[in-house]
């Protein structure tokens, strides 16, 4: 199994700061990764697959990037709708989920 | 635009069987992809149980391989799954959802499984 690791656990900014968030997987995972949001209450919503393509209507701010086993998600200026939990998912492998991130508002 | 809903019982009691259906809208159970269900139990992360396609062909999470099933309604346009010996550690909001380009998109709303008797 690949095992997933999303670091930090939370990440304390405020509206207009750049977050990066990292995702690293114990073994390769090619170019099957991706990104999904999650709010309270509601089901993830996919931002990002194979890497680095944006999702049908996923604003331009979300962009994916890495390779092999080190991935980053980075939301360029956090808008107030931003403030949520952040999974990545790898399928080069079955599928396993990373532990996720909290994106708070400082 | 592509739709999946999950329906079921809320309340399964400890050994039982867990099972749930997917009712897909505007795409066909046929169409060439996977289907999936995936799991959140509260305040936890997302854990994923498995896939099926639409020639029967299914895949399951080793973890769980033991005690899954999934099956597909072509007549109904819908994907079920069932999870038999529940125990509390099965209690988790169960997702189904399309898998397309190795992501899942789109996610059913969720429906809240609790194990207990």
């Amino acid at each position: 199994e690949i095992v997933l690791t999303q670091s930090p656990a939370t990440l304390s900014l405020s509206p207009g700061e750049r977050a990066t968030l990292s995702c690293r997987a114990s073994q390769s995972v090619g170019d099957y990764l991706a990104w999904y949001q999650q709010k309270p209450g509601q089901a993830p919503r996919l931002l990002i697959y194979d890497i680095s393509r944006r999702a049908t209507d996923i604003a331009a701010r979300f962009s994916g990037s890495g390779s092999g086993t080190d991935f980053t998600l980075t939301i360029s200026s956090l808008e107030p709708e931003d403030f949520a939990v952040y999974y990545c998912q790898q399928r080069r492998n079955w599928v396993t989920f990373g532990g996720g991130t909290k994106v708070e508002i400082k | 635009q592509v739709q999946v809903q999950e329906s079921g019982p809320g309340l399964v009691k400890p050994s039982g069987t867990l099972s749930l259906t997917c009712t897909v809208s505007g795409d066909a159970i046929t169409s060439n992809v996977w289907w999936s269900w995936i799991r959140q139990p509260p305040g936890k992360g997302l854990e994923w149980l498995g896939e099926i396609y639409h020639g029967g062909s299914a895949n399951y999470s080793p973890s769980l391989r033991s005690r899954v099933t999934m099956s597909l309604d072509k007549s109904k346009n819908q994907f079920s799954l069932k999870l038999n010996s529940v125990t509390a550690a099965d209690t988790a909001v169960y997702y189904c959802a399309r898998e397309i380009q190795a992501a899942f998109d789109p996610w059913g709303q969720g429906i809240l499984v609790s194990v207990s008797s």
